[in-house]
């Protein structure tokens, strides 16, 4: 089965520095989803990632999946408190199977 | 637009008790989904809808979960008797057809935060 790992589990960075938040699949995905979730609140859609290479930016938060379509990382320039949250990367292993998510990684950003 | 409704957001109940989760997916969107996410873990999937057809329901606990889609739009689920393991949060998600590939974007409710004491 599909399984997603995410690291760090957890991050704490101040105000205005930058991030990176990975994901690594053990097969090869055929899509890749990063999603922002608030405590007590549902999860919000980021970005999708389809093709081996391919980096989408939005604002200031840029992800990239890696040629083998195995890996993924979100990276956020110049942190701010809104950013904070937990970050789940979700994939669509292939065709026609359900949707999976990593376990998350729960950011904090110190004014 | 709005969005994915689900209801209610929180609900206290003693164990053995029944309990029942609804969820209005956005209009049009014939694919609905049912996560459950303990804390600090990702979303889970209990059940996914086509539909009314439930496609794919291996991982609900059919002992004591049930769930319904009637006329393929509101979705019911419901959990009897409960137990203090089944505290968590119950998310529903609804997206387009699921039967084209990509599964493209998930759009999910607030969620359903249970308590069993």
């Amino acid at each position: 089965s599909q399984e997603l790992e995410q690291s760090p589990q957890s991050l704490i960075v101040q105000e205005g520095k930058n991030l990176t938040i990975n994901c690594t699949s053990s097969k090869t995905l055929y899509g890749l989803y990063w999603y922002k979730q608030k405590y007590g609140e549902g999860l919000i859609f980021l970005m999708m990632l389809q093709k081996g290479g391919e980096e989408k930016s939005h604002e200031k938060i840029t992800a990239k999946l890696d040629e083998k379509k195995q890996q993924s990382s979100l990276h956020i320039t110049a942190s701010q408190p809104s950013h904070a949250g937990i970050y789940l990367c979700g994939a669509d292993p292939y065709y026609g199977q359900n949707f999976v998510f990593g376990p998350g990684t729960r950011l904090s950003v110190l004014p | 637009e709005a969005g994915v409704v689900q209801s209610p957001r929180y609900k206290i109940i003693e164990k053995k008790q029944p309990v029942a989760f609804w969820c209005n997916p956005i209009s049009g969107h014939n694919t609905l989904y049912w996560y459950l996410q303990n804390l600090g873990q990702g979303p889970e999937l209990l059940i996914r809808y086509e539909n009314e057809e439930a496609v794919d329901d291996s991982q609900l606990p059919k002992d004591r979960f049930s769930a319904e889609r009637l006329k393929g739009v509101d979705s019911t689920l419901k959990i009897q008797p409960a137990e203090l393991g089944d505290s968590a949060v119950y998310l529903c998600a609804s997206s387009l057809d699921r039967s084209g590939s990509p599964a493209g974007e998930l759009f999910f409710g607030e969620g359903s935060r249970l308590t069993v004491l």
